[in-house]
Formats: C-alpha cells, sequence, structure tokens
C-alpha cells in the first residue's frame, strides 16, 4: 500500500479552518484515501474519504489533487474538541488501514 | 449507523491468566475484522485480520497461540489474550469491515481495551 507523509504537528485557532496535508505520491488507482481522526485514549474516528473526487460531509472536505499524489483534510470551523491526532492512510478496499504517525492537530483558544 | 461496540473497556488482569476482548458491529455485517493494539505515544500496529468462519491471519511477530481471534459469526469477534504478561500490557482496538448502508464499505473502530497486567 502506498505511503502517506503528514507533519507531526500543527496549530489552529479556534473557529478557523485546519487545513491538514498529507503527500502519497506512490497511489495506485484503486487506492482510496481515508481519513481518522484518534483523541486521547478511544478509537479511531472516522472523517471522511474519497478515491478522485473532492468529498465534504458533516464534519469535513476533503481535497484531493488532480494527479492524487496529495490530499488536504479541511476542518471548516476547529474547535477545541477536535484537537486530535489525524491520520491520513491509503489503501485498496478490502485490506486493513495501516496508520503511520498522523498528524497531532491542537486548537488553541 | 456503523456502530462497533467494543468490551470491556478496560480490564486489569494478574500475570499468567486469560483476557477475553469482545467487538460487536451492531448494526452492520462485518465481513472482515482487525484487531490492533497501541503503545503508548505510538500509533495503532495491525494484529490480526479475521475473516467470519475461517482463521485469522496474523502479522509478522505476532503470537498467534498467544493472541487467539475467533470471527464466529458475521457481528462478533473476540480477542484472547492468553497466559497475560505485563508487556502485553497496551490499548487494543478493533475494526470492522462492512458496507455502510448500501455500497459503501467502510471501517469502524471500537472505543478500545485498555489491559493492565500486574
Amino acid at each position: 500500500d502506498a505511503k502517506t507523509t503528514q507533519p507531526p504537528s500543527m496549530d489552529c485557532a479556534e473557529g478557523r479552518a485546519a487545513n491538514l496535508p498529507c503527500n502519497h505520491s506512490t497511489i495506485s488507482g484503486n487506492e482510496y484515501v481515508y481519513w481518522y481522526r484518534q483523541i486521547h485514549s478511544q478509537g479511531p474516528q472516522y472523517i471522511i474519504h474519497g478515491l478522485k473526487n473532492n468529498e465534504t460531509n458533516e464534519m469535513a472536505s476533503l481535497i484531493i489533487t488532480e494527479d492524487r499524489k496529495s490530499s488536504t483534510l479541511i476542518l471548516p470551523h476547529a474547535t477545541l474538541r477536535d484537537t486530535a491526532v489525524y491520520y491520513c492512510i491509503v489503501r485498496d478496499s478490502g485490506y486493513a488501514l495501516n496508520f503511520g504517525k498522523g498528524t497531532s492537530l491542537l486548537v488553541t483558544p | 449507523g456503523a456502530v462497533v461496540s467494543q468490551h470491556p473497556s478496560w480490564v486489569i488482569c494478574k500475570s499468567g491468566t486469560s483476557v477475553k476482548i469482545e467487538c460487536r458491529s451492531l448494526d452492520f455485517q462485518a465481513t472482515t475484522m482487525f484487531w490492533y493494539r497501541q503503545f503508548p505515544k505510538q500509533s495503532l500496529m495491525l494484529m490480526a485480520t479475521s475473516n467470519e468462519g475461517s482463521k485469522a491471519t496474523y502479522e509478522q511477530g505476532v503470537e498467534k497461540d498467544k493472541f487467539l481471534i475467533n470471527h464466529a459469526s458475521l457481528t462478533l469477534s473476540t480477542l484472547t489474550v492468553t497466559s497475560a504478561h505485563p508487556e502485553d500490557s497496551s490499548f487494543y482496538i478493533c475494526s470492522a469491515r462492512g458496507l455502510w448502508g448500501g455500497s459503501n464499505y467502510g471501517y469502524t473502530f471500537g472505543s478500545g481495551t485498555r489491559l493492565t497486567v500486574v
């Protein structure tokens, strides 16, 4: 499965948009981009996933570049409860999700 | 929808005893379930993959005789840590893969089990 690269940490002011980047330059045509987050001592929470097109749901937006080599997760109005570790995972559906180190997002008042 | 229930949420056991952790998909059928463990300040590490009715596939370095996985139905998988030792203390998390409201497959995670072996 393709490897992903994320910044280890990011800060965001409460109420502002949080833009979390992810590089996946070796992604193959049938691999999806998944985003999960983990709040301390809890199981990972699904945020969003996509294949080629940009996606939006009630939690976030996922912007995938045309060449699919990178993506950005956007939390439009970050709150303190969005402080968590965010994982970008590239995987072919049907196989286990392998977690990297993720980005630790700190939302500050 | 797509809820996975995992319990117990935490357990303390004596060294040498066995502990069973349950993972249930509540509102969907999980064709495949996965077990992970997570040590402090580290990411999740995949331990094994199980398909309903068949033997689990373990990742390299995970002892299959120590971590027994049973996936007897499309909604239940169990992980039994046998002869637990203090080094088995960790956060264990299950994940279930199934159809979410139609044709879209997704992965849902349980809330995790904190195991402490004393």
